[in-house]
């Protein structure tokens, strides 16, 4: 299994352009979600998903949107992208259970700059 | 509001120092909390889960511990190899009448520890 694949691991934007953030995950995991992380604030829930055509968002939703139309995939729009956006992203999946707590498996991340 | 406080912020060791990374939190009711291992360019590494107080569980030089209020992550005669920046998240139990599965699995991170294991 190759896990949690993320794709492009780097990538320069300008202020006002948009782009598709790629999430992959051959583990047949239900739950996917979308975190940013910044220097001293942590890693942050943007968006989840607990299956295909189902989203929900997390704590910093605006300026993203997702949509789920496979289980495998879970890509991440910057509509325009700001400044402000300029960080790390990680997407991250968890398997399907009744109850409990569930870990999350991170991918290697995308490391975005917006000028 | 969950909070996730972590300390120290930085610690460097000599190689075979042992100490201790903190995690304290404050929710409402734990549904888990969660130890990370972070290395520079790398997405988090899942380490560990605990679930109730009185919980320990061990992976080599790693010891999590964990309290109504607060985590320990005691690593034991560290490794150069243990330098990392290592992450403590919780899970909340909800207490609304209709949860659902996804909010439930939502993950609430601290800062992190950044770990420097010297040789």
């Amino acid at each position: 299994n190759a896990g949690v694949t993320q794709t492009p691991k780097f990538q320069v934007l300008k202020t006002g352009q948009s782009m598709t953030l790629q999430c992959a995950q051959d583990m047949n995991h239900e739950y996917m979600s979308w975190y940013r992380q910044d220097p001293g604030m942590g890693l942050r829930l943007i968006h989840y998903s607990v299956g295909a055509g189902i989203t929900d968002q997390g704590e910093v939703p605006n300026g993203y949107n997702v949509s789920r139309s496979t289980t495998e995939d879970f890509p991440l729009r910057l509509l325009s992208a700001a400044p402000s956006q300029t960080s790390v992203y990680f997407c991250a999946s968890s398997p399907r259970g009744i109850s409990g707590s569930y870990e999350q498996y991170f991918g290697p991340g995308t490391r975005l700059t917006v000028t | 509001e969950d909070q996730v406080t972590q300390s120290p912020e930085a610690l460097r060791l000599q190689e075979g120092e042992s100490s201790s990374l903190n995690c304290s939190y404050t929710v409402s009711g734990l549904r888990g909390l969660f130890w990370y291992r972070q290395d520079p360019g790398k997405g988090p590494e899942f380490l560990f889960t605990l679930y109730s107080a009185g919980e320990e569980k061990e992976k080599e030089r790693l010891k999590a511990t964990l309290t109504k209020k607060e985590s320990f992550l005691h690593i034991t005669a560290p490794k150069p190899e243990d330098s990392a920046t290592y992450l403590c998240a919780v899970q909340e139990t909800r207490r609304q009448p209709f949860i659902s599965s996804g909010s439930a699995r939502q993950l609430t991170f601290g800062s992190g520890t950044q770990l420097t294991v010297l040789p």
